[in-house]
């Protein structure tokens, strides 16, 4: 099946300061999405991002499907930017592969 | 427009039991998925069911089973519970294939 590595699996920031997360896959997708995972379990929608560059206030991603990643960009980072992130594609076997996810942890 | 409900949200289970969560999806979603979360494995699929059918079934035992009702509600069941079953089950509904997926909060399951 398709893999998905994110990276980097850890990362601490400062308050305010800006981040970069990226997502590598296998194979060619019909579906991309980045989800945040709240402290309490739940996969809260970021982007749906296929291919092409969304923006939603401070956060914003791009997919460049053709070279098979995508990037997901925090400015001005919050304390509550902190948690987990996780990219997931869907290949042509329908179903959502997961990246193991980076974890930002924000410093006030 | 109400999200993706399930429950319970928490489950505390002895080996050899079994267990059932539902899944309530997103209204007008047809596309009802599940998946499991633990520490060593992350988050896997399980099956993927529309309009009553399984369409799509990941690398779990037998143990693991769902179904979807007429109203694009879904049950996962877990029979003969085992330790390494204790983890965070995910339950996503989308319209369909290749749209979005939406995830409900979770049932926390816990084997003792």
């Amino acid at each position: 099946g398709i893999q998905v590595e994110q990276s980097p699996p850890d990362l601490i920031l400062q308050e305010g300061a800006n981040s970069t997360l990226r997502c590598n896959f296998s194979d060619s997708v019909n579906n991309l999405q980045w989800f945040h995972q709240n402290p309490w379990g739940q996969l809260i929608n970021l982007f749906y991002i296929p291919s092409g560059t969304k923006q939603n206030g401070r956060l914003s991603a791009t997919t460049v499907a053709t070279e098979r990643y995508s990037l997901l960009y925090i400015s001005s980072s919050q304390t509550t930017d902190s948690g987990v992130y996780f990219c997931a594609v869907d290949s042509r076997d329908y179903k959502l592969s997961f990246g193991a996810g980076t974890t930002v942890t924000v410093r006030a | 427009k109400a999200g993706v409900t399930q429950t319970p949200r928490y489950l505390i289970k002895t080996r050899g039991q079994q267990v059932t969560l539902s899944c309530s999806p997103i209204s007008g979603h047809r596309s009802v998925s599940w998946y499991q979360q633990t520490p060593g494995q992350g988050l896997q699929f399980l099956f993927e069911y529309f309009s009553e059918t399984q369409r799509n079934k990941g690398n779990f035992p037998g143990r693991f089973s769902g179904r979807q009702f007429s109203n694009s509600r879904s049950e996962m069941n877990v029979s003969t519970l085992e330790l390494g079953d204790s983890a965070l089950y995910l339950c996503a509904s989308s319209y369909d294939r290749n749209t979005e997926a939406f995830f409900g909060q979770g049932t926390r399951l816990t084997v003792v």
